[in-house]
């Protein structure tokens, strides 16, 4: 079956240090994967995206990296800030066309702390 | 450009009730999505429509939930009726190229009671 697992367990770092949050996917090729933030009552917000043929991407205190052959995408915040304490979400887009679905990870809580 | 728009915020009914939420995607995105958002979860697909198609809707409870997307553009998604396990957050994202973000509302939050 087609699955997208994230860190199960919540992640509580301490700030400054480097936040990295995992997603595993079994049984999907996907075209893209994404990262999205979301905030308690809120929607998700577009972090990052990462094409199949891409190993890494950054913005600002952002990276991701994206393994086909792991299947596996890494997420990074470097220096952080309790600021970023916030769940995270994969999202994988199967297809290269607008009409493809975007399937969410479960989201890994982060929680930052001074 | 404005987001996406969703309507009500917040709605809290009886079991067996039925209740409608809206959306105004972005303007000119083609694609919209309605998710369910179970607390501590993430977001599941519930229906996808391409201008007022429908892609997917292959884990849309159909014996309850509906939805529309009148002239490609807002949408509406209705239970009917209620169970106690819809209570949920109904997210509704748009989408304009395969390459770029998804803009999601702030979504419903549903408590069935």
């Amino acid at each position: 079956s087609q699955k997208i697992e994230q860190n199960s367990e919540a992640l509580n770092i301490q700030e400054g240090k480097t936040a990295t949050l995992t997603c595993n996917y079994t049984n999907y090729s996907p075209a893209y994967l994404q990262w999205y933030r979301q905030d308690p009552g809120r929607g998700p917000v577009f972090l990052l995206l990462i094409r199949e043929n891409e190993k890494e991407k950054r913005k600002e205190r952002l990276k991701v990296t994206f393994d086909t052959t792991l299947k596996q995408s890494l997420f990074h915040i470097t220096a952080s800030q309790p600021a970023d304490s916030a769940t995270y979400l994969c999202a994988l887009i199967p297809g290269y066309s607008s009409a493809s679905k975007i399937i969410f990870g479960s989201g890994t809580r982060l929680s930052i702390r001074p | 450009e404005a987001g996406v728009a969703q309507s009500p915020r917040y709605k809290i009914i009886e079991k067996r009730q039925s209740v409608a939420f809206w959306c105004n995607p972005i303007s000119g995105h083609a694609t919209l999505y309605w998710y369910q958002q179970i607390l501590g979860q993430g977001p599941k697909l519930l229906i996808q429509f391409q201008n007022n198609g429908v892609v997917d809707d292959s884990q849309l409870p159909k014996d309850r939930f509906s939805a529309e997307r009148l002239k490609g553009v807002d949408s509406t998604l209705k239970i009917q009726p209620a169970k106690l396990e819809d209570s949920a957050v109904y997210l509704c994202a748009s989408w304009g190229q395969p390459n770029t973000e998804a803009f999601f509302g702030q979504g419903t939050r549903l408590t069935v009671v």
